[in-house]
């Protein structure tokens, strides 16, 4: 398979500007996450996605941020205002099944917000 | 304090060594264990699940102590391409919950 799809690999910003962070799960996956990696705080869950409905937005860290998932086969994060503590490598991930065990990762996009 | 704590490391250690990795967990409810390889600016990738009984995949050996909520991970004859960051996760429901890493560097 050709794995999770990310898009853009690398993001540079000025604050306040809008970003959005696409993805393409594996076909034949039902569940679909969005972490976010940062040093001081590791991989975080932000959000996550069973048969495109929204399950656990728990970690989402405010308003700014929102996810959708319009179809079994995309969806995107978005951040507005984008702010500089938002910068991080965010991976999308998707699996099979309840277990979530065998996630599988996309390769991460990079944003930094100047 | 974070559900899932590991020693950051790094871990320095020369070809062929053993080395081993520590890892604990604060809810006694959580389901199922792995450990995750995480090379510089790539992707977490699943290494081995961990199960109750310990379990074996190579050089590797993971270990499981509910009771202590504690699980490890140890690398036999290590080798130049085992540096990296390894994380723990545990899973509780659908969600896994990462550990922050300990990153290992062997060395010729």
């Amino acid at each position: 398979d050709a794995g999770v799809i990310q898009s853009p690999r690398h993001e540079v910003t000025e604050m306040g500007q809008e970003v959005t962070l696409r993805c393409k799960p594996i076909s034949g996956h039902d569940y679909l996450f969005w972490y976010r990696q940062t040093m001081m705080r590791g991989l975080e869950l932000l959000i996550y996605f069973n048969n495109n409905v929204p399950i656990d937005d728990s970690g989402m860290p405010e308003d700014r941020f929102s996810a959708k998932m319009p179809n079994a086969s995309f969806s995107t994060l978005k951040i507005q205002p984008s702010e500089p503590r938002d910068s991080a490598v965010y991976f999308c991930a998707s699996s099979f099944g309840p277990l979530a065990s065998y996630i599988r990762f996309g390769p991460g996009t990079r944003l930094t917000v100047t | 304090r974070k559900e899932v704590e590991q020693d950051p490391g790094p871990f320095n250690v020369p070809e062929g060594a053993t080395v081993a990795f520590n890892c604990t967990y604060s809810n006694s409810a959580s389901q199922s264990f792995f450990w995750y390889r995480q090379d510089c600016r790539k992707e977490p990738k699943l290494l081995m699940s961990v199960y109750s009984s310990g379990n074996e995949d190579g050089r590797f050996t993971a270990q499981l102590n509910r009771a202590s909520q504690y699980i490890s991970l140890l690398i036999r004859d290590s080798k130049l391409s085992d540096s990296a960051t390894y994380l723990c996760v545990v899973r509780e429901g659908n969600m896994l919950t990462f550990g922050g890493g300990t990153r290992l560097m062997v060395k010729p």
